[in-house]
């Protein structure tokens, strides 16, 4: 089974903290995801990256960056946080080299910013 | 506007009851479309996935059936159990790497 690993399921922050959020997939996935949850809001892609140190901005991607320098392992990074940064983050990833594109996501990573 | 849109938003039946959860989406040119579950506080858990090739795909007692040339996919729950209740979503495949997430339906089984 595919496992994707968020590294912190909860996380209390205070503005201005730069904070990281890890996630690391077993199965060798070309394609990594971050994606936030808000109520009303659906999930919104942050960032993805198709490649070890390559990546794309999503629809939001501004306050945020991300690292992929091995392939299991994408990395979103807030470099001054704020409150309207509070939120569900989900890592998610995928094998498009199997033709289905079917995506995995992590148990997710509840970020507070106080 | 790309959209995917779950109907109902929210829906509360009583245990044994089948169910349908739809889905439907405005572009035809779908890769594939997937069903997810997600309880309170967790991630996305993928139930199935149907590629745009495919009418259904059939998993213990959740068959999802995709029509391209009507925008819809269903997601049919026989025999529904307290466990199943959750929020469940559908996403898009459009491209590569491009997937748009339906709102959900919130689910609840009744004991």
């Amino acid at each position: 089974d595919v496992k994707v690993t968020q590294s912190s399921r909860y996380l209390v922050k205070r503005t201005g903290e730069k904070v990281f959020l890890e996630c690391v997939q077993d199965m060798d996935h070309e394609n990594m995801f971050w994606y936030r949850q808000d109520p009303g809001l659906g999930l919104r892609l942050i960032y993805f990256s198709y490649d070890v140190k390559m990546k794309e901005k999503g629809d939001i991607p501004e306050g945020y960056s991300v690292s992929r320098e091995k392939k299991e392992r994408f990395s979103l990074i807030l470099e001054s946080a704020s409150t309207n940064q509070t939120s569900m983050y989900l890592c998610a990833s995928s094998l498009l080299a199997s033709g289905t594109g079917e995506l995995f996501f992590g148990e997710g990573s509840r970020l507070t910013v106080l | 506007k790309q959209e995917v849109t779950q109907i109902p938003a929210a829906l509360s039946v009583p245990e044994g009851e089948n169910l349908v959860l739809n889905c439907s989406f405005t572009d035809s040119a779908i890769y594939n479309l997937q069903w997810f579950r997600q309880d309170p506080g967790k991630g996305l858990t993928s139930l199935l996935l149907i590629q745009s090739s495919q009418r259904e795909q059939t998993s213990g007692r959740l068959n999802a059936s995709l029509d391209k040339s009507s925008g819809r996919s269903t997601l049919y729950i026989a025999a529904s159990q307290p466990g199943d209740s959750a929020t469940y979503l559908c996403a898009e495949m459009r491209g590569t790497y491009k997937y748009i997430f339906g709102t959900g339906t919130r689910l609840k089984v009744l004991a």
